[in-house]
């Protein structure tokens, strides 16, 4: 079955420098989610999109942009990129949102190793 | 904050025996718990869930318990196989289409 697929999985970049993240969700998915993964922490939820607008905020910094284009892929554009910013991104996908008490599963893709030197 | 808390950061268990993995959490507005599965270099796999309606939910090898009134939760496994070695991460959710991540306990299944 098909899964979320995310490019590049190994990116290296220096300080300062730009950085873009894609991740094409399972087909007919519409929902795109965006998670950051810091060594030894927890993924930490960045930001979410559904039907191309964003439909929830997390700790994401200024920064970092994203949006969800007309194919449901989505891309994550991190500038003045800093040290801290080394992480494991991943990206997950669902079926529509979450209502309360029905909760639409996310699909994680393998994820993209950020590396900032 | 940690909103959802995995106090134990690694566990072992022989295998065919039991695994209990346990999960605290602060938030009461949380009312759907999920655990999920990670394999180094790919992303967490979805498990087995609980809405804040039951107490327990069964999948095959895997039961998770939810205990409302201690915001507790526990995923057993039993028997335990070696292929459950892997990162576990406890998350929830309230309601919303955010997951709120614990920081995960490593299982070993041990031969």
């Amino acid at each position: 079955a098909a899964g979320v697929i995310q490019s590049p999985r190994h990116l290296i970049k220096e300080k300062r420098e730009t950085a873009t993240l894609k991740c094409y969700p399972i087909p007919r998915h519409d929902t795109v989610y965006w998670y950051q993964q810091g060594p030894g922490q927890d993924p930490q939820f960045l930001i979410s999109f559904y039907e191309k607008m964003q439909s929830d905020k997390g700790s994401i910094p200024d920064r970092f942009s994203a949006q969800q284009f007309s194919d449901y892929h989505s891309e994550l554009n991190m500038s003045s990129l800093e040290l801290g910013d080394s992480a494991l991104y991943f990206c997950a996908s669902s079926l529509g949102l979450g209502l309360a008490g029905f909760y639409n599963e996310q699909f994680f893709g393998p994820g993209t190793r950020l590396t900032v030197l | 904050d940690q909103q959802v808390k995995q106090n134990s950061p690694s566990l072992s268990v022989q295998e065919g025996r039991i695994s209990i993995l346990n999960c605290d959490y602060t938030n009461s507005m949380f009312d759907y718990f999920l655990w999920y599965k990670k394999y180094p270099a790919e992303g967490p796999t979805f498990l087995i869930s609980i809405s804040s309606i039951k107490d327990k939910n069964e999948d095959g090898r895997f039961t998770v318990f939810l205990n409302k009134s201690a915001k507790h939760l526990s995923l057993r496994i039993v028997p335990s196989q070696p292929g459950d070695s892997a990162v576990y991460f406890c998350a929830a959710s309230a309601g919303d289409d955010k997951i709120i991540f614990g920081k995960g306990t490593r299982l070993h299944i041990l031969p």
